[in-house]
């Protein structure tokens, strides 16, 4: 069974601030990756997604993740983070190559932009 | 407007009443994903269904839980005799095709059983 692990639970930044939050999966075959962004009220929008290739992804909102196999890894970054970014980051992964279908999500971050 | 639409918003029960909620996906989308949401945690996923087939339902809370989708498109997903432990956000989404085509989500029923 997979596992997901998101090292920060709330972070606060000031605007233009630079955002990286951790991740962390466990699963030993191949895996498909995402990341998740709830804004308050709102459902969960996809930011982006890692299922082959080039393991730097870039997504929407100028974010972007890279991959690390052999640290399994899929940590998300943005260069200035802006008020509007505040939201809920949620980290998922399923079982690539065919396997069992359905996310399995860390528990998230709670990121908060400070004008 | 995500395109997957989950009906009803909001559902109160009382401890003990069977509760169903509709879940409407992408129309050309041909899976469709149940999630269950508890304050402070990820999404849990419960069950899928590829067309009308169920293809994973072990997932399932208890018992209680049951999802059905009938001719392929709509979803249901009923509690059983619900308990103050199943108030969660219930959340629904719909995907092409397997996990690697990513899944569009509703906004999600809020259960709150009293």
């Amino acid at each position: 069974a997979q596992s997901v692990s998101q090292h920060n639970h709330h972070v606060i930044l000031s605007e233009a601030a630079s955002l990286e939050l951790g991740c962390n999966y466990s699963y030993g075959g191949t895996v498909n990756l995402f990341w998740y962004v709830q804004y308050p009220g709102q459902h969960l929008q996809l930011l982006l997604k890692y299922f082959s290739g080039d393991p730097l992804v870039k997504g929407i909102k100028g974010f972007e993740a890279e991959f690390i196999k052999s640290k399994f890894s899929f940590n998300l970054r943005k260069p200035s983070v802006q008020w509007s970014d505040t939201a809920e980051y949620f980290c998922a992964v399923n079982a690539g190559g065919g396997g069992a279908d359905g996310l399995t999500f860390g528990k998230g971050t709670h990121l908060i932009i400070q004008p | 407007d995500t395109g997957v639409s989950q009906d009803p918003r909001h559902k109160i029960t009382k401890r003990g009443q069977n509760v169903t909620f509709r879940c409407d996906p992408i129309s050309e989308h041909n899976r469709l994903y149940w999630y269950r949401q508890t304050l402070g945690q990820g999404p849990e996923f419960l069950t899928y269904f590829q067309n009308e087939a169920q293809l994973e339902k072990s997932r399932l809370l208890s018992d209680r839980f049951s999802a059905e989708r009938p001719k392929g498109s709509f979803s249901t997903l009923e509690i059983q005799r619900t308990e103050q432990g199943d108030s969660a956000m219930y959340l629904c989404a719909s995907s092409l095709g397997p996990g690697s085509y990513g899944y569009t989500f509703g906004s999600g029923t809020r259960l709150t059983v009293v």
